[in-house]
C-alpha cells in the first residue's frame, strides 16, 4: 500500500521559502508512470495544482507560480520537495503531496495528509 | 488554462434520493487519438484529503461504491450518486488532466436533506 507523508514547517516568514517535503512509502519514487505532485487549498476555497515532477526529474509546473516554485525528488530517500520563495500572506494554505496516475489512469490516487501552511511575520 | 465550473455549488438531497452534479470544461477534454475523456472526480470530507472517485470520466476507482458514477463527453460531465448516504456528505471537485496546468472546478458540497 503506498502511502505519502508530509513534513516541513507550519509557518513561514513573508519574503521567505516555504519548503516542504513527501516520503513515499509501499513504492519506489524513480518506478512506474507516475507525477509526484503538490496541490494547495487556500482556506476555504478550492483545489491548485502547484506543479510535479516526473521519475525522470522533468518537471511541470503551474504558470501562475512557475518563477518561484522548484520541485525536486530525491530518489535515495525516495522523496520529494516543494520550494516555494518569496511567498506573501497568498500563499497560507493546506499544503498536499500527491501521485498522479500519469498517462495510463489519470487523477491523483494517493494523498499525504496535508500540511498547513501559514505566512505570517 | 482550462477552465472547469461545476454546478451548483451546493446540493441538499434526502437519504436514499439521486444527486447529480455537474461539471463543464471551457475546451474539449477528449482526446480522439485513445477515445477518452481526461476528466476526475474527488470526494473531499472534512479534515481529510480528496480521495479519487472516478477517472477517464466515467471508470471508477478501485473500492469505490457503486452508487457512484461519471458520465458525460467533450465538454460536459456529470457526477451521480444513486442513492445518497449519510457518509457521502462531502464537497465533489472535478478535475482535467487533458494539459497542464491541470485546473480544478470549485467544488459542489453535498448534504442531506
Amino acid at each position: 500500500q503506498v502511502q505519502l507523508h508530509q513534513s516541513g514547517p507550519g509557518l513561514v516568514k513573508p519574503s521567505q521559502t516555504l519548503s516542504l517535503t513527501c516520503t513515499v512509502s509501499g513504492g519506489s519514487i524513480s518506478s512506474g508512470d507516475y507525477y509526484w505532485a503538490w496541490i494547495r487549498q487556500p482556506p476555504g476555497k478550492g483545489l491548485e495544482w502547484i506543479g510535479f515532477i516526473y521519475n525522470n526529474g522533468n518537471t511541470y509546473y503551474n504558470p501562475s507560480l512557475k518563477s518561484r516554485v522548484i520541485i525536486s525528488l530525491d530518489t535515495t530517500r525516495n522523496q520529494f520537495s516543494l520550494n516555494l520563495n518569496s511567498v506573501t500572506a497568498a500563499d497560507t494554505a493546506l499544503y498536499y503531496c500527491a501521485r498522479d496516475q500519469g498517462t495510463n489512469y489519470g487523477g491523483f490516487d494517493y494523498w499525504g495528509q496535508g500540511t498547513v501552511v501559514t505566512v505570517s511575520s | 488554462d482550462i477552465v472547469m465550473t461545476q454546478s451548483p455549488d451546493s446540493l441538499a438531497v434526502s437519504l436514499g434520493e439521486r444527486a447529480t452534479i455537474s461539471c463543464r470544461s471551457s475546451q474539449s477534454i477528449f482526446y480522439n487519438s485513445n477515445n477518452k475523456n481526461y476528466l476526475a472526480w474527488y470526494q473531499q470530507k472534512p479534515g481529510q484529503p480528496p480521495k479519487l472517485l472516478i477517472y477517464w470520466a466515467s471508470t471508477r476507482e478501485s473500492g469505490v461504491p457503486d452508487r457512484f458514477s461519471g458520465s458525460g463527453s467533450g465538454t460536459d460531465f456529470t457526477l451521480t450518486i444513486s442513492s445518497l448516504q449519510a457518509e457521502d456528505v462531502a464537497v465533489y471537485y472535478c478535475q482535467q488532466y487533458y494539459s497542464t496546468p491541470l485546473t480544478f472546478g470549485g467544488g459542489t458540497q453535498v448534504e442531506i436533506k
